[in-house]
């Protein structure tokens, strides 16, 4: 079974500094995807970012990239010029490439963003 | 375009009762996939539905269940609740093919007192 383990349970920024979330997992899956969520007191659950396994280019959106090591099993999150708006509760997930494959969720990283 | 729509959004209920909960997803998706968010033990897979048929389950007893209809709108139920149920709950729904975005409701939050 696959998991993902976020060993960094608080993180705190100052606003339009840079942070890195990390995230490890674990799978004997050869193609997979592996996303960045943004849980804020919403609730929703908003998708920050994606990476398909067989990219070896790792995926930017704005602020947000990552740094995929697929045969290490990392994959970090670092946000860019911090902003208030990015406090929230993040999450790491594994999905398999099968067609009905599950999220597998970290166990989310909670991010304050100091003025 | 409409969100992923959950009903409702909080909801009590006792021990021993049993309770629905609703997820309309984005037009033209079809399946939805449903999540138990608890502080103990995160976010966690209950099932998931596509064309009215579940196509994967997560580890869960029997007392949860869900349906989907021909619409793609999905209903989860809980029998015979117990405290430990109480939890934020989540669907999300994707257009199904392979590789493709979910997007995620804000959730229906059970509290079982």
């Amino acid at each position: 079974a696959q998991t993902v383990t976020q060993s960094q349970p608080e993180m705190s920024v100052q606003e339009a500094e840079t942070v890195t979330l990390s995230c490890t997992y674990d799978t004997s899956e050869s193609d997979y995807y592996l996303f960045w969520y943004k849980q804020p007191p919403s609730r929703q659950m908003i998708l920050v970012i994606r990476q398909e396994a067989y990219k070896q280019q790792n995926a930017t959106e704005n602020r947000f990239s990552v740094n995929f090591q697929k045969a290490a099993k990392s994959f970090s999150l670092k946000i860019s010029d911090s902003q208030l708006g990015d406090a929230a509760m993040y999450f790491c997930a594994y999905r398999g490439d099968n067609y009905g494959q599950n999220f597998v969720f970290g166990p989310g990283t909670r991010l304050s963003v100091l003025p | 375009k409409a969100g992923v729509t959950q009903t409702p959004r909080y909801l009590i209920k006792t021990r021993g009762q049993q309770v629905t909960l609703s997820c309309s997803p984005i037009s033209g998706h079809r399946s939805v996939s449903w999540y138990q968010q608890t502080p103990g033990q995160g976010l966690q897979f209950l099932f998931e539905y596509f064309s009215e048929t579940q196509r994967n389950k997560g580890n869960f007893p029997g007392r949860f269940s869900g349906r989907q209809f021909s619409n793609s709108r999905s209903e989860m139920n809980v029998s015979t609740l117990e405290l430990g149920d109480s939890a934020l709950y989540l669907c999300a729904s994707s257009l199904a093919r392979q590789g493709d975005n979910y997007t995620f409701g804000s959730g229906t939050r059970l509290t079982v007192v």
